[in-house]
């Protein structure tokens, strides 16, 4: 199984600012996704970020509110921009399992709260 | 677009009842199926999965999952629920494709809490 790793665990941020978030894998990968779980909501694809090309964002979804840098085969950022109250949420990465593309594994999760 | 319902928000049960949380898709194709578990504190984590084959499917912990295709439903099932099953159990889907991977789609999640 793939060893993911998310910076920050947690943050408390003020309303207009940014935060990015650091999500960094064990192996090499070449797409990644990027999920918004909102309190007591499931978890929502934000985009598909793949090595070497622009990020692929979901209907409702922007990259101007949501940038994603994919600099490697091992590491992404999503940042969260010019937050609002409405933005608290936990912010995951996954990645598909080698030679299984149809699973996934999850990142521990950043739990972001936007005061 | 696919769609997941899941029909339970919050279930309670006593310790060694018997569990089903149902699970409903929308998807003329053909797609994989997934139970994820997440233990508070803790990661989401695979619980088990559909792809093709026998529609019992057996994951960890004692859980099973039925693949009913007529019925676009994945139930999952544990016999006997012990206290360390408490937990959000979340349905997931995606498209069964040979060109790579899919996004999932989750449905709302169910919380599961066992009382002793």
């Amino acid at each position: 199984s793939a060893v993911i790793s998310q910076k920050p665990s947690r943050d408390i941020c003020q309303r207009g600012t940014s935060l990015t978030i650091q999500c960094q894998v064990d192996s090499q990968v070449t797409m990644m996704f990027w999920y918004r779980q909102q309190p007591g909501q499931s978890l929502t694809l934000i985009a598909t970020a793949n090595q070497g090309s622009e990020a692929t964002y979901e209907s409702g979804f922007v990259i101007d509110k949501f940038p994603i840098s994919r600099p490697n085969l091992t590491f992404s950022t999503l940042t969260v921009s010019n937050m609002s109250p409405e933005d608290s949420s936990i912010y995951l990465c996954s990645v598909p399992r080698r030679g299984l593309y149809n699973e996934q594994f999850f990142g521990p999760g950043t739990r972001l709260t936007v005061l | 677009a696919q769609s997941v319902s899941q029909h339970n928000h919050h279930v309670i049960l006593s310790e060694a009842a018997s569990l089903e949380l149902g699970c409903n898709y929308s998807y003329g194709g053909t797609v994989n199926l997934f139970w994820y578990v997440q233990y508070p504190g803790q990661h989401l984590q695979l619980l088990l999965k559909y792809f093709s084959g026998d529609p019992l499917v057996k994951g960890i912990k004692g859980f099973e999952a039925e693949f009913i295709k007529s019925k676009f439903s994945f139930n999952l099932r544990k016999p006997s629920v012990q206290w360390s099953d408490t937990a959000e159990y979340f349905c997931a889907v995606n498209k069964n494709i040979n060109s790579g991977n899919t996004p999932l789609v989750f449905g709302k999640g169910t919380r599961l809490s066992v009382i002793a």
